[in-house]
């Protein structure tokens, strides 16, 4: 069974600046792939960054990019230069199969980021 | 862009009565999923779907039933509403192939059981 773990509830972050939200896995399948979404107070899930096992350059979307460290089984999303609409609720989730063998993702708990002027 | 869409942003029920969530993608994606989110719970999978008329039960199936008559279309059902059933729910669809299998989502439904 794959397992995601977010243990920070809530951050804060001053405009400008950069943040790392972490995210941990557990999983025993060798192929998997992790990914950060962020939910707005619109509620929309939007996807941000994604990051496959086998990859070996660290994923980077703008201003979003997945810190992979795969002997530890983490992967921190880090934000750079932090704007006032980053604040929303982070997910991180992982792809694993199902009993049936398709693909679904596992969710964190979550974490509330907010942005401070 | 992929666009999926939700029939309803707020929803009011009544205990007892049946309810029907319905989704709808646009970019021929082969698998369909239904969440429901409730706070410090993240997301949990309800059922998902990956193919015309297949489905498979999720984390928390239990109270819901879903049907896909058609690839863009994938309804949720509560067939007797309970107030413990009040929640955001949340539609999302891939393309089904091996990869990313990058989910997209829909604004989401609140739904609210008196």
């Amino acid at each position: 069974a794959q397992k995601i773990t977010q243990t920070q509830p809530g951050m804060f972050v001053q405009e400008k600046e950069a943040v790392t939200l972490d995210c941990t896995y557990d999983t025993s399948d060798p192929s998997y792939g992790l990914f950060w979404y962020k939910q707005p107070s619109s509620g929309e899930m939007i996807f941000l960054i994604y990051q496959g096992s086998y990859d070996q350059q660290n994923a980077t979307e703008g201003r979003y990019s997945l810190n992979f460290q795969k002997a530890r089984k983490s992967a921190n999303l880090v934000i750079s230069a932090s704007q006032l609409g980053d604040s929303a609720m982070y997910f991180c989730a992982m792809r694993g199969r199902s009993g049936a063998g398709s693909y679904q993702l596992t969710f964190g708990k979550g974490t509330k980021l907010s942005v401070i002027p | 862009d992929v666009k999926v869409t939700q029939s309803s942003r707020y929803l009011v029920k009544r205990t007892g009565e049946k309810v029907f969530l319905e989704c709808v993608q646009d970019m021929d994606h082969e698998n369909m999923f239904w969440y429901r989110q409730d706070p410090g719970l993240g997301l949990r999978l309800i059922y998902f779907s990956y193919d015309v008329k297949m489905k498979e039960k999720g984390d928390i199936p239990e109270g819901y039933s879903v049907s896909r008559e058609k690839k863009e279309r994938f309804s949720l059902i509560l067939e007797s509403a309970s107030t413990n059933q009040t929640s955001m729910y949340l539609c999302a669809s891939s393309l089904g192939a091996q990869g990313s299998e990058t989910q997209y989502f829909g604004p989401g439904t609140r739904l609210l059981v008196l």
